[in-house]
């Protein structure tokens, strides 16, 4: 079936470098949204990317949109010990909400 | 404002049993969805309501789960019955719009 891949799987960052996880799909997306999981907790809406080539920046966040709306990309600048857990892209297209495998975060201090 | 609220937080069964989740979504809220979370993976999307009815069941193990949303408030999930690889953290979220709110999740145990 349809499936939203992530890469890299696992990612150790020392505070204060930067970390970007990438979201890929077969086929075109309506939308795209990115979600954080901390250890133990429950998904949490960052942000919603809806037009080709969408860059939206929180912070020290940078969410990417590619121009064929297949992929979409999460970079973080000078991670903290706060960024630490899972982000999720969730896509939208023929099918609904696919969440992607996930790109576990952990940031030594 | 109050959250998605679920219960129990945690259930555990031998496997054949039943088991029943509650969820409460956020007021006005008129789309709610259940998730399962396998360990290690991300939401896998079971069913989707808007209000009380049905707008994508195509994930649900129908010869086993069922779920319920009466009068387009609380909704329920049932397993019924039970099976080892049901163990996972079920996750109920509403939205207004695009932006989903979950909730802290039922973690099931099947032994």
């Amino acid at each position: 079936g349809q499936q939203v891949m992530q890469i890299p799987q696992y990612q150790h960052v020392q505070e204060g470098e930067d970390f970007t996880t990438y979201c890929n799909s077969s086929t075109t997306l309506s939308n795209i949204q990115w979600y954080k999981q901390r250890p133990g907790g429950h998904p949490v809406f960052l942000i919603q990317l809806v037009k080709s080539g969408e860059v939206k920046k929180q912070k020290r966040l940078t969410f990417q949109f590619g121009e064929a709306k297949k992929n979409s990309s999460l970079h973080i600048t000078a991670t903290q010990t706060t960024d630490v857990g899972t982000y999720f892209c969730s896509a939208s297209g023929t099918y609904k909400y696919i969440f992607g495998t996930g790109t576990r975060l952990k940031v030594l201090a | 404002e109050a959250g998605v609220a679920q219960s129990p937080r945690y259930k555990i069964i031998e496997k054949r049993q039943s088991v029943a989740f509650w969820c409460n979504p956020i007021s006005g809220h008129a789309t709610l969805y259940w998730y399962q979370q396998i360990l290690g993976q991300g939401p896998k999307l079971l069913i989707q309501f808007q209000n009380n009815g049905v707008v994508d069941d195509s994930q649900l193990p129908k010869d086993r789960f069922s779920a319920e949303r009466l009068k387009g408030v609380d909704s329920t999930l049932k397993i019924q019955p039970a099976k080892l690889e049901d163990s996972a953290v079920y996750l109920c979220a509403s939205s207004l719009t695009s932006e989903q709110f979950f909730g802290p999740g039922t973690r099931l145990t099947v032994l």
